[in-house]
């Protein structure tokens, strides 16, 4: 059973476009929403994260967009650089313990 | 950068070899976390700790089993490697605040 939900799994941005990915969640007991973003060979590094009493978050060039009552939030990446091609995952929490989207492979085109 | 370190980086062994994954943090973290993750698909959480002598299987099933005796060390042991348990495996720590810091894993291949 799938609790948090990544879409796309893919996606191709020309260098300067907005990236936009999207998650969605069932279980409302969750209380914390993660992105990571992870480079080949490395671990998941967090990029930005929102509580669920907040409607967006941007930090930079990344915004977290977070809808309560649809269980869907989301990741913009503005003015889009091929350093930002990486996987990216989102994340929810509950207790201690996160539970991650499928990820989404993400290339800029220079 | 978060100071986790994970050892080996890669690791190739044959079939019914018993092996030890290390993971360690400089942090004073006292939860740690193993995920096994496919390459470049999502985390899975297979055990994890909440503190010294406290050690919890995760969502995802395994064969795997974790000991946590130190604060800083939680290896993960295979007893009997199989083919199926070629994946990586990620450590992770955090303290009491929300984010938790990813090692940079071990890519194990099992033949």
């Amino acid at each position: 059973q799938q609790q948090v939900k990544q879409s796309p799994q893919s996606l191709i941005v020309q260098k300067g476009g907005i990236s936009i990915i999207n998650c969605a969640y069932e279980n409302t007991a969750f209380d914390y929403f993660p992105w990571y973003q992870q480079f080949p060979g490395k671990g998941p590094a967090l990029l930005i994260a929102i509580r669920p009493d907040v409607s967006e978050k941007k930090e930079g060039r990344f915004t977290i967009s977070f809808n309560k009552s649809a269980k869907q939030f989301s990741l913009h990446i503005m003015d889009s650089q091929p350093g930002d091609s990486a996987t990216y995952f989102c994340a929810a929490r509950k207790g201690q313990k996160l539970v991650f989207g499928q990820g989404t492979r993400l290339t800029i085109n220079p | 950068e978060a100071d986790i370190y994970q050892t080996p980086r890669y690791l190739v062994i044959g079939t019914g070899k018993k092996i030890t994954l290390e993971c360690s943090q400089t942090m004073g973290h006292d939860k740690m976390y193993w995920y096994q993750q496919d390459p470049g698909m999502e985390l899975h959480l297979i055990h994890y700790s909440y503190g010294v002598n406290s050690t919890e299987k995760g969502d995802l099933s395994s064969e795997s089993t974790v000991s946590r005796i130190r604060t800083e060390h939680f290896p993960l042991t295979l007893e009997s490697a199989r083919p199926s348990h070629t994946s990586q495996y990620l450590c992770a720590s955090s303290s009491g605040s929300w984010e938790q810091y990813f090692g940079p894993g071990t890519r194990l291949t099992v033949t």
